[in-house]
């Protein structure tokens, strides 16, 4: 299994400007993905951060939003970017187990974002 | 649409046996998934299933019917560590996870 670092873990930020938040592999993965949870609610994919090229957007995220930098296979950053409170959440990045499409995946220990 | 239907909470007697429910509409099927997760922890992975039938691991076995949409996770000799969320997540067509809700299970002395 591979282990999954985030940082930060949390962070309180201000209305209006923006975070990026860190996922860190202990071995090279090829899928990388972003997840926003709200409290109680299910998981929301943001995109699928590949390497060496733009990410992959869901429906209702956009690159401008939601910046994502994947500048190799054990790394990825998540940028929240001019934020307001309907950010706050807890976002977490996760890998695929293996190289099967239908893989399940491991997940970091996500960042609790509030935004004031 | 594309849709995961599961039980929102659910409250069980340590010791005992307790069956979450999962239904799930969606475009084409790729599997299956069960994830566990404490509050304020990330989920991790439970079980997968793609072809009908029971899949049993240790204390926790997961079944899935394929004609029915429904995949149930199943519990035994319930501890109260299992006091988590337990979430749904059918792989569709395009190898995309669609999540359920999470199915609080609070597990009592």
């Amino acid at each position: 299994s591979a282990v999954i670092s985030q940082k930060p873990s949390r962070d309180i930020c201000q209305r209006g400007t923006s975070l990026t938040i860190q996922c860190q592999v202990d071995s090279q993965v090829t899928m990388m993905f972003w997840y926003r949870q709200q409290p109680g609610q299910s998981l929301t994919l943001i995109a699928t951060a590949n390497q060496g090229s733009e990410a992959t957007y869901e429906s209702g995220f956009v690159i401008d939003k939601f910046p994502i930098s994947r500048p190799n296979l054990t790394f990825s950053t998540l940028t929240v970017s001019n934020m307001s409170p309907e950010d706050s959440s807890i976002y977490l990045c996760s890998v695929a187990a293996g190289e099967s499409d239908a893989s399940e995946q491991y997940f970091g220990p996500g960042t609790r974002l509030t935004v004031t | 649409g594309q849709n995961i239907d599961q039980p929102t909470e659910m409250t069980a007697t340590e010791g005992a046996i307790v069956q979450i429910n999962c239904t799930y509409q969606t475009s084409g099927f790729n599997g299956l998934f069960w994830y566990q997760q404490h509050a304020g922890e990330a989920p991790t992975f439970l079980s997968y299933n793609v072809l009908d039938g029971l899949e049993e691991k240790g204390r926790f076995s997961s079944f899935l019917s394929r004609s029915k949409g429904y995949s149930y996770l199943l519990l035994k000799e319930l501890q109260m560590k299992d006091s988590a969320s337990y979430l749904c997540a059918c792989m569709d067509s395009n190898y995309q996870l669609i999540w359920g809700a999470g199915t609080k299970l609070i597990i009592k002395p």
